[in-house]
């Protein structure tokens, strides 16, 4: 079975400054790896994804996650955020060729001016 | 192009009366998704139709929870008797195709509160 760790529930940060969000996964079998953000009152979205080749994935509003396989880790960085980047982010994996989406807890990122 | 759909966006009832939620997919999307995020806990899995059929319903937590997706489009995912452990917010997703790299598109989820 697959289970997804996200280190920490909230997150604190100025504006301006780097952050970055952390998730461990585990899996016996290979995986696509996926980092989702809730904006309040907002349905789920797709920041990015890992599916195959480069192990560094960007996304347009410059987020980027790296696929590490050793470390069964997959965590999202940014180096200077913004107020709108306050949301909560979930980060997810799918056995590749399969359905089902296994979500973390979610971290919380909260970006104070 | 509309998103996924949600009905309604909040429910408040009582524990030992009915609750339907609605999902209208993004049209065209044979696969459709329910999942449950009780308070503070990761996003779980219900379950997952491909057109009007039931793929995989090994999320769904016990029997008073029944889900259908009649004609293949629409889905309602219906919960008699609603108790005080239900509470939480229910996410809707669909998507293309089942592969597993395909992105499931979500909706904006309804926040059910038994009380």
């Amino acid at each position: 079975a697959q289970s997804v760790t996200q280190l920490d529930s909230q997150v604190p940060v100025f504006e301006e400054a780097p952050v970055e969000l952390r998730c461990n996964y585990s899996s016996s079998v290979s995986v696509y790896l996926f980092w989702y953000v809730q904006y309040p009152n907002q349905g789920l979205q797709l920041l990015l994804k890992y599916l195959s080749g480069s192990t560094l994935v960007k996304s347009i509003n410059g987020f980027e996650a790296e696929f590490n396989k050793s470390q069964t880790s997959f965590h999202l960085r940014k180096p200077s955020v913004h107020i709108s980047d306050t949301a909560e982010y979930f980060c997810a994996v799918k056995v590749t060729g399969g359905f089902k989406t296994i979500f973390g807890a979610g971290t919380r990122l909260f970006v104070k001016a | 192009e509309a998103g996924v759909t949600q009905f309604p966006s909040h429910s408040v009832i009582e524990k030992g009366q009915t609750v339907t939620l609605r999902c209208d997919p993004i049209s065209g999307h044979d696969n459709l998704y329910w999942y449950r995020r009780v308070m503070g806990k990761e996003i779980k899995f219900l379950l997952h139709f491909v057109k009007e059929s039931k793929q995989d319903e090994s999320g769904m937590p016990n029997n008073r929870f029944l889900a259908e997706r009649t004609g293949g489009t629409y889905s309602t995912l219906k919960v008699q008797p609603a108790e005080l452990e239900d509470s939480g917010v229910y996410f809707c997703a669909s998507s293309q195709d089942w592969a597993g790299g395909s992105e499931a598109f979500f909706g904006q989820g309804t926040r059910l509160t038994v009380v």
